[in-house]
């Protein structure tokens, strides 16, 4: 079974509005950490967001915000108010036992202006 | 966080011929890994790079191929050996801090082009 699934292989949001980008997760372990990055084009691995799975909070982080559904083993990412520069590949991963970080397929974002 | 410093940022070799790819943390890390990542696709694990003993590959990966070595607790390097044109990829060195929580860094990647 797939560690992390992201089920949007592509989405377009107009620029100001909000975006949900999907993620679930499938794990045992109940130690485990969450993370979002964005690739823009230039290839680097941006970090975003990071929720751990003893978290009570869900994890903000600017425009960022992470909607963590432990029962429903859902990890979505919300990015408010969209800027052109959102336009990217966006990867949710998990660590397991807070250990290696498998990645999903990510989902491409792009911003309309 | 960290800043991981990661070279050569790309290069084009010829088919038979190896690099080494060199990935240096700005302070000591807990876990650094190798990823690569293929033209439009995922991020891949290739290794675990184990400080003073040898690295722990995935399935589909082995150290004839992808030797790695990590000195200490700050430098690692990757070796894309005997490398074909499938070889082509961006190769990205990870660490992962704080026992995991919370901090996990990219270097800025390799692009390697093999013809």
């Amino acid at each position: 079974a797939q560690k992390i699934t992201q089920t949007q292989p592509g989405m377009f949001v107009q620029e100001k509005e909000a975006v949900t980008l999907d993620c679930t997760y499938d794990t045992s372990d109940p130690s485990y950490g969450l993370f979002w990055y964005k690739q823009p084009s230039s290839g680097e691995m941006i970090f975003l967001i990071y929720q751990g799975s003893y978290d009570q909070q869900n994890a903000t982080e600017g425009r960022y915000s992470l909607n963590f559904q432990k029962a429903r083993k859902s990890a979505n990412l919300v990015i408010s108010a969209s800027q052109l520069g959102d336009s990217a590949m966006y990867f949710c991963a998990i660590s397991e036992g807070y250990q290696k970080v498998t990645f999903g397929t990510g989902t491409k974002l792009q911003v309309i202006p | 966080s960290a800043v991981i410093s990661q070279k050569p940022s790309r290069d084009i070799c010829q088919r038979g011929t190896s690099l080494t790819i060199q990935c240096q943390v700005d302070s000591q890390v807990t876990m650094m890994f190798w990823y690569r990542q293929q033209p439009g696709q995922s991020l891949t694990l290739i290794a675990t790079a184990n400080q003073g003993s040898e690295a722990t590959y995935e399935s589909g990966f082995v150290i004839d191929k992808f030797p790695i070595s990590r000195p200490n607790l700050t430098f690692s390097t990757l070796t894309v050996s005997n490398m074909s044109p499938e070889d082509s990829s961006i190769y990205l060195c990870s660490a992962l801090m704080g026992q995991g929580k919370g901090e996990a860094f990219f270097g800025q990647g390799t692009r390697l082009t093999v013809v």
